[in-house]
């Protein structure tokens, strides 16, 4: 079964400065789908940013960009520029190519910004 | 907004007792997902309906059953309530029951146990 780890159950940056969280995961898939969700305070999930395992170059969404290591099984999110819109749970999650399709999430890091 | 809707957004019952969840996915998706998010078990997936059938379960309890209607919504039906089944229920809405479309969450069903 896959496993997504997310070692940093806390984070804190300073408004304006660069964080990045961490996340590995387990598989012995060779295709597959990773993501990082974002669940501030009013818990509604939503996606950040989406890497396909087959694609080497990292994906990017304006602030946020991803260091994906294939081999490593690491997928890290880089928050630039930090805004206190930012400050959320942040959820790295799986989702392989098995029947349903289903997310495998991990633990979440919860972002806190400071001003 | 998702497009995805859950009812009801909030639900305080007792142990013991029987709750149903409903969700209506996306307009033209047809494929719902339910995610349990607890203090204990962090975010995990419970059970997926494609288009009426089921087609894929993870850790749902024998409490637990869900379906999906000839209208595509679904309905999470939780019972014998414990007081662990306290939690934010999310449903989630694709297009397709498998390959690369983006799953849409709900808003969530927050379902409190005394």
């Amino acid at each position: 079964a896959q496993t997504v780890t997310q070692s940093q159950p806390e984070m804190s940056v300073q408004e304006a400065e660069t964080v990045t969280l961490s996340c590995t995961y387990d598989t012995s898939e060779s295709d597959y789908y990773l993501f990082w969700y974002k669940q501030p305070p009013s818990r509604q999930m939503i996606l950040v940013i989406r890497q396909e395992a087959y694609k080497q170059q990292n994906a990017t969404e304006n602030r946020f960009s991803v260091n994906f290591q294939k081999a490593a099984k690491s997928f890290s999110l880089k928050i630039s520029d930090s805004q206190l819109g930012d400050a959320a749970m942040y959820f790295c999650a799986y989702r392989g190519m098995e029947y349903g399709n289903k997310l495998v999430f991990g633990a979440g890091t919860i972002l806190r910004v400071k001003s | 907004d998702s497009g995805v809707t859950q009812t009801p957004k909030h639900l305080i019952t007792a142990t013991g007792q029987r709750v149903t969840l409903r969700c209506s996915p996306r307009s033209g998706d047809l494929s719902v997902y339910w995610y349990q998010q607890s203090l204990d078990q962090g975010l995990q997936f419970l059970i997926q309906y494609y288009n009426g059938e089921e087609r894929a379960k993870g850790n749902i309890l024998e409490r637990f059953s869900a379906q999906q209607f000839p209208d595509l919504h679904s309905e999470l039906n939780l019972s014998s309530l414990e007081l662990g089944d306290s939690a934010l229920y999310f449903c989630a809405s694709t297009l397709g029951g498998t390959g690369n479309n983006e799953q849409f969450f709900g808003p969530g069903t927050r379902l409190t146990v005394l």
